[in-house]
């Protein structure tokens, strides 16, 4: 039940692209995306509900398939600050919420 | 300001201690959960809260136990039965649930 992030590392120099991917094995009813710093707590971005929304927060956007039960954050002109450990977290039909085992992801100069 | 207070950031539990972990929120948020995180692994539910007098247990919930007789507060005990209970706890609230968490910043339990 508990989401499948890939990949599960990235590393990038600043400016370029990523893409996180969030996939469940049940139907989706909400999709939420968190960073979180090196011992610090999970920060949220945003949620994005049924209905294949897509949303944005400066740089950084995310979709949600419902369909395809998988959500895709999409981080554009990659900054230094970018850099954390990127969790979704999926709430199902069924009521229950699962966060995923993260994405770490790693800006470099 | 509005936000989530945890306390203390660091604990240090001997072996066969209960300790309590300390959450409050001003948010006036209705939902409330405690998280375990270990190292290089996501987030496990522990207990949640939707409302006053009511909670639920988590996936990991054997060796915690919790209260929520305000709704601004939902201390978690750490029980001497959590066999493994050195960890990174995180206290989370939001509007309702399934809704956007906000995070408090953690407490650091380490058995000695």
């Amino acid at each position: 039940q508990q989401p499948v992030q890939s990949p599960q590392a990235v590393i990038l120099r600043e400016g370029e692209d990523a893409v996180i991917n969030c996939s469940s094995s049940k139907a989706l009813y909400s999709v939420h995306w968190y960073r979180q710093k090196h011992g610090e707590a999970p920060v949220f971005l945003m949620i994005l509900l049924k209905g294949g929304e897509q949303k944005g927060h400066e740089k950084i956007s995310a979709s949600f398939n419902e369909k395809k039960q998988q959500s895709s954050l999409y981080l554009t002109a990659s900054q230094l600050s970018y850099s954390g450990t990127y969790f979704c977290g999926t709430g199902n039909t069924g009521n229950q919420f699962y966060f995923g085992t993260g994405t770490s992801l790693t800006v470099i100069p | 300001d509005g936000g989530i207070t945890q306390s203390p950031k660091y604990l240090f539990r001997k072996e066969g201690q209960n300790v309590t972990l300390s959450c409050e929120q001003n948010l006036n948020h209705d939902a409330m959960y405690w998280y375990r995180q270990d190292p290089g692994q996501g987030l496990r539910l522990i207990y949640y809260s939707q409302i006053v007098n009511d909670f639920q247990k988590g996936d990991i919930a054997e060796g915690y136990s919790v209260s929520r007789e305000k709704k601004e507060s939902f201390p978690l005990t750490v029980t001497s039965a959590q066999k493994n209970p050195t960890a990174f706890y995180l206290c989370a609230s939001s509007i309702q649930a399934n809704y956007g968490y906000t995070f408090g910043s953690g407490t650091r339990l380490t058995v000695v």
